[in-house]
């Protein structure tokens, strides 16, 4: 079984402040992880995923995200927060090779101008 | 990157009725996906639709309520049958790019039961 906690329900953070949304996980094997985001009234949009190489991932809108193969994370982070980020983001992983994807709870960002 | 379209992308139903969500996607793919995400919540995945043959359904999903269709490589069906307001949600229409591994998704059609 695979599975995706994302501990914090919302995270507020200052506009210019860094950013992290936090993700652990659970699989039988390699994973292949994901974040996507979620604006209000929209459907899910690709961020960014971690399949194999470095473990520090770069993708869409400024996000990066690390991949902790010892404390099974794959935090999502940014730098310096834009009020525009605020939205939904979810965590999601899928054992390699198997075509199942398992999304956590998601967490709400706010950024505050 | 697959481009894909739902139909409706929202509506109001009467309870008791049943409603057809129409996915199409823009390159042919073996593997499309129906998400539910219910208020306030995280996505659930319903079943998987194979072209050719029948949807495998989730736990907790049967095809009497949740019937698929998948006639073709680019379009599939999702109905909600004899709906009640706990049927309000989002529904989602997804494929995965076999090489990548990303999940791609519609807009997503927002059901409301009344």
């Amino acid at each position: 079984a695979q599975s995706v906690a994302q501990p914090e329900d919302q995270v507020n953070v200052a506009e210019g402040n860094p950013l992290t949304v936090k993700c652990t996980y659970s699989v039988s094997g390699n994973p292949y992880l994901f974040w996507y985001v979620q604006y209000p009234n929209r459907g899910l949009q690709f961020l960014l995923k971690y399949i194999t190489g470095d473990n520090l991932v770069k993708g869409s809108y400024g996000f990066e995200a690390e991949f902790n193969k010892s404390q099974t994370s794959f935090h999502l982070k940014k730098p310096s927060a834009l009020v525009s980020d605020s939205a939904l983001y979810f965590c999601a992983v899928r054992l390699g090779g198997y075509q199942k994807v398992t999304f956590g709870t998601g967490t709400k960002l706010q950024v505050i101008p | 990157s697959a481009v894909i379209s739902q139909k409706p992308s929202r509506d109001i139903c009467q309870r008791g009725t049943s409603l057809t969500i129409q996915c199409q996607v823009d390159s042919q793919v073996t593997m499309m996906f129906w998400y539910r995400q219910q208020p306030g919540q995280s996505l659930t995945l319903i079943a998987t639709a194979n072209q050719g043959s029948e949807a495998t359904y989730e736990s907790g999903f049967v095809i009497d309520k949740f019937p698929i269709s998948r006639p073709n490589l680019t379009f599939s069906t999702l109905t909600v049958s004899n709906m009640s307001p706990e049927d309000s949600s989002i529904y989602l229409c997804s494929v995965v790019a076999v090489n990548t591994g990303e999940l791609f998704f519609g807009e997503g059609s927002r059901l409301t039961v009344l």
